[in-house]
């Protein structure tokens, strides 16, 4: 079955970095997107951004640009979420999920796990 | 503030129909149709239930239900259940360069 697992939960301090693995099983990695969702305590959901593991390309949400770095590794079948110059307000659980190869958003099944980030000095 | 809008709340009785609606705008809702919807149960993934408005995953309940009207789309879930208690998110395409919105989330209770 199509399965999406995410490493284990951080916890950073501020002005750190921090990389999040998801990696895909049960499915052909390269034709599809993953798209990294972000989810803070007690709130709704965040588009983060998408990549095509097949050519690379990326789109980031417009408040992210320069923060973060979405990669894939299509040896592995294992998607990478790096966000950079942490602050506590990127306290958050983090979520990648297959998603279109060609439209951001479009869909998003199966999620992963989700991975806690907390950031905290 | 959440790009699309949702009612915080909304509950109903076991067996009864209920709405949650999603108000976007000509930018997003209203110009494509690529709306989805998900479920998340507490301390859960969200799980995918609708896309493209109205069409239904493999897997998921006829009793679930997409649908658009301008820049307002909407989830209709019959026969409520009990297992159905759970936030609900609509999601969309935009135009914008946000490229994707979701609401802010409705929180379905079932009497």
């Amino acid at each position: 079955q199509v399965q999406l697992v995410q490493s284990g939960a951080e916890v950073k301090k501020p002005g750190a970095s921090v990389k999040v693995s998801c990696k895909a099983s049960g499915y052909t990695f390269s034709t599809y997107g993953i798209t990294w969702v972000r989810q803070a305590p007690g709130q709704g959901l965040e588009w983060m951004g998408w990549i095509n593991p097949y050519n690379g390309n990326t789109n980031y949400a417009q408040k992210l640009q320069g923060r973060v770095t979405m990669t894939t590794d299509t040896s592995t079948s294992t998607a990478y979420m790096e966000l950079r110059s942490l602050r506590s307000d990127d306290t958050a659980v983090f979520y990648c999920a297959r998603s279109s190869p060609t439209c951001p958003g479009c869909w998003l099944d199966p999620w992963g796990q989700g991975t806690l980030v907390t950031v905290s000095s | 503030q959440s790009a699309l809008t949702q009612p915080a709340s909304v509950s109903g009785s076991p067996g009864q129909s209920i709405t949650i609606s999603c108000t976007g705008t000509s930018s997003d809702v209203g110009s494509y149709n690529l709306v989805s919807w998900y479920q998340q149960h507490p301390g859960k993934a969200p799980k995918l239930m609708i896309h493209e408005v109205n069409k239904r995953p493999s897997g998921v309940s006829n009793r679930f239900s997409g649908s658009k009207s301008g820049n307002t789309a909407s989830l209709t879930i019959s026969g409520l259940q009990a297992e159905d208690e759970a936030d609900y998110y609509c999601c969309s395409y935009t135009s914008s360069s946000t490229y994707v919105v979701f609401g802010g989330g409705t929180k379905l209770t079932v009497l």
